[in-house]
């Protein structure tokens, strides 16, 4: 499975509260990446990290902020939860390949968070 | 920013007939093009991916097809079976020549259903 993997696998908070999904990885990858998954909306990008400390917002960034301090590690934290935010939260990593040429390698995906904020 | 389309929303085939899923993308910058399967409950798994300097890609019973000039791509699957009952979702993304990359936008997904 590509050595990704995603805790806790299902959650269920109440709104308001601070939550923080884990990724994790072993495949010493340089890109991680956090989208959510919702019916009729397919998968969407949150927010995706190119090394450590170094991040960037994605399409659905509002509401959430991301840290990784070692490369093995992408965390997720929704400031205060809301409704709006009950989705299957994916986990997904890159790597930088050189051959001739610098290329990254297709995204491979953790198992994902079920999160229900009531 | 990047917007993919993708149909249909649901396909239903018989069993051994062929499946054909379309997208188009808007940026004409994209260069990768990558299809995902998922089933229920599961990851998305890639399935096949296409780069932009090639028209035609194939794997076993499974192709993709890019037109740049149109800025759409085709998945073609061929003499379907009960396992290709999933959700395929087709992606566009920048991949920079340096060895960055922007993050996949997603198609919202097709269902195939591969009738018995």
């Amino acid at each position: 499975d590509a050595g990704i993997t995603q805790s806790p696998r299902h959650k269920v908070t109440e709104t308001g509260t601070p939550v923080t999904l884990r990724c994790h990885q072993t495949e010493n990858h340089r890109y991680m990446y956090w989208y959510r998954q919702d019916p009729g909306h397919g998968l969407r990008l949150i927010h995706y990290s190119y090394g450590v400390k170094d991040t960037d917002k994605g399409e659905v960034s509002d509401g959430y902020s991301v840290s990784r301090s070692k490369t093995e590690d992408f965390l997720l934290t929704l400031e205060s939860a809301t409704s709006s935010q009950t989705s299957v939260y994916f986990c997904a990593i890159s790597a930088v390949y050189t051959i001739d040429t610098f290329y990254n390698s297709p995204l491979h995906f953790g198992n994902g968070t079920r999160l229900t904020v009531t | 920013g990047e917007n993919v389309e993708q149909h249909p929303s649901t396909l239903s085939v018989q069993e051994g007939d062929s499946a054909v899923i379309k997208c188009t993308y808007s940026d004409s910058a994209s260069n990768y093009f990558p299809w995902y399967k998922q089933e229920l409950g599961k990851r998305p798994q890639l399935i096949i991916d296409i780069r932009s300097n090639v028209g035609e890609k194939k794997d076993q019973r499974i192709a993709v097809t890019l037109n740049k000039t149109a800025k759409h791509f085709s998945l073609h699957i061929t003499e379907t079976q009960p396992e290709d009952s999933a959700v395929y979702f087709c992606a566009a993304s920048l991949m920079y020549s340096g060895g960055g990359a922007d993050g996949l936008t997603f198609g919202k997904g097709t269902h195939l259903i591969i009738q018995p």
